[in-house]
């Protein structure tokens, strides 16, 4: 089992805002990384830190964090947008490791 | 540009090793820590395995500590991993990716993957 725990399944009408979480206690002292995984295709990395965009990837994808939940929203979301989104930090055992939430499927209608 | 190229999957019986690597290109290899990263089939992402730059930091996953070792040739811009006594459970898709700091766990490129299949 994750220790980061993300909904298996989210929907968003076509250009709307959708907003996907992630739950951990390492969530309490460390940022969360976001990565879109399409099929058959690797991550691709869409968020790091308090909220950074890696070089290509659009404005409309946004980070935040409050207490134990990191969020990953997507501003206006487009049909390329469907895919499997995860997140990542560290696990809250105390030996620091990377830990990846189970994912959440995201379906744009 | 940055490419990562895995190599070295395929079908091996429980119980068997095999060596992936991984061939870095377009950027300067010895300064990132590198990570090995699977995918189970229809199944989320799993940390395995993680080397700091220099080689002298090595972690890895409860799940396949004792089995797996991580190594890197910086001089050869390549990254490894050596899987022995290997287990049903450890089919999947292997990615290796690069660290975007110094173990910040920020995995900004992944390779395409190779597929390693653990049946007899």
């Amino acid at each position: 089992s994750s220790e980061l725990t993300q909904d298996p399944a989210v929907s968003v009408a076509l250009g709307q805002t959708v907003r996907i979480t992630c739950q951990g206690d390492s969530l309490r002292s460390y940022y969360a990384s976001w990565y879109q995984q399409k099929p058959g295709q690797a991550p691709v990395l869409v968020i790091y830190g308090k909220n950074n965009r890696p070089s290509g990837i659009p404005d409309r994808f946004s980070g935040s964090s409050s207490g134990n939940t990191a969020s990953l929203t997507i501003t206006g979301a487009q049909a390329e947008d469907e895919a499997d989104y995860y997140c990542n930090s560290r696990d809250s055992s105390g030996n620091h490791r990377p830990v990846f939430g189970g994912g959440t499927k995201l379906t744009v209608l | 540009q940055v490419q990562l190229v895995e190599s070295g999957g395929g079908l091996v019986k429980p119980g068997g090793s095999l060596r992936l690597s991984c061939a870095a290109s377009g950027f300067t290899f010895s300064d990132y820590y590198m990570s090995w990263i699977r995918q189970a089939p229809g199944k989320g992402l799993e940390w395995v395995s993680y080397i700091s730059s220099s080689g002298s930091t090595i972690y890895y996953a409860d799940s396949v500590k004792g089995r797996f070792t991580i190594s890197r040739d910086n001089a050869k811009n390549s990254l490894y991993l050596q899987m022995n006594s290997l287990r049903a459970e450890d089919t999947a898709v292997y990615y290796c990716a690069r660290d975007l700091g110094q173990g910040v766990y920020y995995f900004d490129y992944w390779g395409q993957g190779t597929l390693v299949t653990v049946s007899s």
